[in-house]
């Protein structure tokens, strides 16, 4: 099994672009979640699911988008990149009756 | 809302010494999970151990224990006979029983010295 996976692994955005981080599970997991990871600090929540088709805000949701349309699938959608989402994005997943989650890799994005 | 406080931002141990790590934590809830995180350089987030709090047990993994005090509402972590590869951020994460997030601490970064 891969796990989680995510891509890509580095990207570099002008101030305004936009772009969609993949992550991809290939556990039947029914959880998932975004999370940032901004220096010195812990981890973030940005959006979450509970399974295709529903989504929710975290901590921190403005400027991001999910859609959830496959078990698999959970992208995060930046929408019009600002300097304060330079982060490092990281995708994860659980399953039903246990609560530790798994990570993926992780994308160091910056915004300038 | 829980927090989760890391107290340590930076330790450093020797080769084969153990080392504890602290981490507190403040919810009203009484059913709950306790992990802690492993992030080396290479950035992958890695589960180390976890503790179901309405176990009396502290969890054990190999090298890796903790020292669960519930009414203390303390979670900490001791790494026995210390490897340069444990050298990585350390991050403590709490969850209520039926909630969707983790909450973490800011993490201490552990340095493991030859």
């Amino acid at each position: 099994n891969a796990g989680v996976t995510q891509t890509p692994k580095f990207r570099i955005l002008k101030i305004g672009q936009s772009m969609t981080l993949q992550c991809t599970q290939d556990m039947n997991h029914n959880y998932m979640y975004w999370y940032r990871q901004d220096p010195g600090m812990g981890l973030k929540l940005i959006y979450y699911s509970v399974g295709a088709g529903i989504t929710d805000k975290g901590e921190v949701p403005n400027g991001y988008n999910v859609s959830r349309s496959t078990t698999e699938d959970f992208p995060l959608r930046l929408e019009l990149a600002a300097p304060s989402q330079t982060s490092v994005y990281f995708c994860a997943s659980r399953t039903s009756g246990f609560y530790e989650q798994y990570f993926g890799p992780g994308t160091r994005l910056t915004v300038t | 809302a829980q927090t989760v406080t890391q107290s340590q931002p930076e330790m450093s141990v020797q080769e084969a010494e153990t080392v504890t790590l602290s981490c507190t934590y403040d919810t009203s809830e009484n059913n709950y999970y306790l992990f802690w995180y492993k992030q080396p350089p290479s950035r992958q987030m890695i589960l180390v151990i976890r503790q179901e709090a309405y176990k009396q047990q502290n969890a054990t993994e190999n090298r890796f224990s903790v020292n669960f005090q519930k009414a203390a509402k303390s979670f900490s972590l001791k790494i026995s006979d210390s490897q340069l590869g444990d050298t990585a951020m350390y991050f403590c994460a709490f969850t209520g029983a039926g909630s969707y997030q983790l909450t973490f601490g800011k993490g201490t970064k552990l340095s493991v010295i030859p």
